[in-house]
């Protein structure tokens, strides 16, 4: 599995854009980019996934560069509701073993 | 449409007490899995299951057991608790197909072992 790092927190005020830029240098050519958020006491939730070029969705949206050895998940106009962690994940298609790693705690101020 | 149910949400086990953490999933997904989370740390897999009848490691397997008689159900086992495993356990399902398919989570099960 491609390891990923991530900023360990960042800090953002209420409706700005905050991006959360996750570096996987060991990416693999089947692997695709996914991101969870977990807020506190409760299961992560998937956001979105993308292979390559940009992803978006009613939640967020996903820009992979050519190489893909990057990805930033871009959240537009934070809420306070968006505090949580965000973690990046790396794996083939159907992995079934996902590495989550510490993530990135995303606080919202208002 | 209920998703991933895990049972109990709460338990207190004093050591070398065994129980069994309840995981049931009502989408037909093949995969599951079993996350163990502790304080400001992120998951780590204990177990894993790519469809009934089959399970496998994952990275920190010691002291759990697990199987998987029925597509719905993944219950994890501990044998005899430790202090170490008191921890918050998630269970997630997937279908394990498309490539645009994610885990979905239960809500989890706060253990502590005293």
């Amino acid at each position: 599995l491609a390891k990923t790092t991530q900023p360990i927190s960042m800090d953002s005020y209420e409706g700005q854009e905050v991006n959360i830029t996750c570096s996987h240098n060991n990416i693999a050519t089947n692997d695709y980019i996914t991101w969870y958020q977990q807020f506190p006491s409760q299961g992560p939730r998937f956001i979105i996934q993308g292979y390559k070029t940009k992803v978006t969705n009613e939640v967020a949206s996903l820009f992979i560069p050519a190489d893909r050895k990057s990805s930033t998940l871009s959240l537009p106009r934070v809420s306070l509701s968006d505090t949580a962690v965000y973690y990046c994940l790396v794996a083939g298609a159907g992995a079934n073993n996902l590495f989550f790693g510490t993530g990135t705690r995303l606080t919202v101020i208002p | 449409n209920a998703g991933v149910t895990q049972t109990p949400k709460f338990q207190v086990l004093k050591t070398g007490q065994s129980m069994t953490l309840q995981c049931a999933q009502d989408m037909n997904h093949e995969y599951m899995s079993w996350y163990r989370q502790d304080p400001g740390m992120g998951l780590r897999l204990i177990h894993y299951s790519v469809g009934a009848g089959i399970t496998d490691q994952g990275e920190v397997p010691n002291g759990y057991n697990v199987s998987r008689s029925t597509t719905e159900d993944f219950p994890l086992r501990l044998l005899s608790a430790a202090p170490s495993q008191t921890s918050v356990y998630f269970c997630a399902s997937s279908s394990g197909q498309g490539e645009y398919d994610g885990y979905t989570f239960g809500s989890g099960t706060r253990l502590t072992v005293v």
